[in-house]
């Protein structure tokens, strides 16, 4: 059974750097095609994907995002990191993470249960 | 980055309802779409895939449909756990992958 959990701080100032954590089970970052993803959803607003970072170490980021956010991962941890910086009140937001599986499977699912950041002095 | 516009935004329908929810892509997608389900405080919930593959597990009277820009989510009668919000999301030519704004199905 494949599972995602989000961790991290559930409130940051304004200009301080967002660290997530995303620890998954049920696969390994080293099996080809593999891949875990960010996305974000502001109270009340949509779904907005972040970033993606892929079991051969490629990664990609939103277009409009790409210059604040940094992705890695720790296969020796079945961990995926997400670094955002310069952190403002409109990213106080759910932030997730998914799996998909590249060529094959670039619908997210499963998804972690979220976790909320809150970005205010 | 591909835009998805997703109609309507909101819907209010009885149980028992058929309702349909429009997805359109800013450029033709060739069928690179999935539908989420979300309720309130809880992740989404995947629903379909390539248009119209039905994620196991989910109600057959879930359904979709579409080609090239323009693609529909079919709920063929309504149930009470269905009340609900609705994204669909695009994966042509990925990443960036791109959602719509939401539709927000509520009980009339």
């Amino acid at each position: 059974q494949v599972t995602l959990r989000e961790s991290g701080p559930a409130l940051v100032k304004p200009t301080q750097t967002l660290t997530l954590t995303c620890t998954f089970s049920g696969f390994s970052l080293t099996t080809s095609g593999m891949c875990v993803n960010w996305i974000r959803q502001p109270p009340g607003k949509a779904l907005e994907w972040l970033a993606r970072i892929d079991w051969d170490d490629d990664k990609y980021y939103s277009t409009s995002l790409k210059t604040r956010l940094t992705i890695s991962k720790d296969t020796s941890k079945n961990q995926v990191v997400l670094t955002m910086t310069n952190m403002d009140p409109v990213d106080t937001a759910t932030y997730y993470c998914a799996r998909t599986v590249a060529g094959n499977i670039h619908w997210f699912d499963p998804w972690g249960q979220g976790t909320l950041v809150t970005v205010s002095s | 980055d591909i835009q998805m516009t997703q109609s309507p935004s909101s819907l209010s329908a009885s149980v028992g309802d058929r309702v349909t929810i429009t997805c359109r892509a800013s450029q033709g997608i060739r069928g690179s779409l999935a539908w989420y389900q979300q309720k309130p405080g809880k992740a989404p919930k995947l629903l379909l895939y390539t248009a119209s593959r039905l994620e196991s597990g989910v109600p057959s009277r879930f359904s979709g449909s579409g080609s090239g820009t323009d693609y529909t989510l079919t709920i063929s009668s309504l149930q009470p756990e269905d009340f609900a919000t609705y994204y669909c999301q695009q994966y042509y030519d990925t990443p960036p992958y791109t959602f719509g704004q939401g539709t927000k199905l509520e009980i009339k």
